[in-house]
């Protein structure tokens, strides 16, 4: 069985500060895919990443998958209370596990004016 | 319209009651996925529909049964559920089924609560 790890499961920050969230497992995914649920909301793609080592910027988020493809991390500069949410990672792979997604359980971001 | 559509967005039922969730997309995919979210647990996937067809039955106890009588409407059919089965139930749907970079589009859940 695949896991994904994620941490930390809350962060709570000012209006400004910078910040990361880490996706780790011990499982190769072909891809990792990262996404945002605001309240009373479905979740929201934000990125895909596919090749080991990509890093990929979306305004002030950035996204990394590490060289082995078995973990990610999101760093947002500047949060501001617009990034509030819960943010996770799901891993896509291959063989019998093709075309489903692996969820990490999340984190809670919170940004305070 | 939005892409994803669920109903209700909030049920309440006891544990003998019968009732559906329904999820309708306007995007013109051809797979359809329930998954359950329960506080501090990954999403858990429930079923798939591929081209109307299941595709993936992940384990789910029978009180749930899915219905895909086409490819823009998936229902959940709920009966004797248990309280542990609160949660909120998610319907997604994605162009097809089988692509691991494939984007995941979410309606806005249906928030159970079992008494």
């Amino acid at each position: 069985t695949q896991l994904l790890e994620q941490s930390p499961q809350f962060l709570s920050i000012q209006e400004g500060e910078n910040l990361t969230v880490y996706c780790n497992s011990s499982s190769v995914f072909s891809s990792l895919q990262w996404y945002r649920q605001e309240p009373g909301e479905g979740p929201v793609l934000l990125v895909t990443v596919v090749t080991g080592g990509e890093v990929k910027k979306l305004k002030r988020l950035t996204f990394q998958f590490g060289d082995a493809r078995k973990d990610s991390s999101l760093h947002i500069t500047a949060a501001q209370p617009g990034d509030t949410g819960l943010y996770l990672c799901a891993g896509g792979a291959g063989g019998t596990s093709y075309g489903k997604l692996t969820f990490g359980q999340g984190t809670i971001l919170t940004v305070h004016p | 319209e939005t892409g994803v559509t669920q109903t209700p967005r909030h049920l309440v039922m006891g544990m003998t009651n019968k009732k559906s969730l329904k999820c309708e997309q306007h995007l013109g995919h051809n797979a359809m996925y329930w998954y359950k979210q329960s506080a501090k647990k990954p999403l858990e996937l429930m079923f798939v529909y591929s081209l109307e067809e299941r595709v993936e039955n992940n384990s789910v106890p029978s009180r749930f049964s899915p219905e895909c009588p086409n490819s823009s409407h998936l229902f959940l059919h709920l009966h004797t559920l248990q309280p542990e089965d609160s949660a909120l139930y998610l319907c997604a749907s994605s162009q097809d089924f089988g692509s691991y970079t494939g984007e995941l589009f979410f309606g806005e859940g249906s928030r159970l609560t079992v008494l």
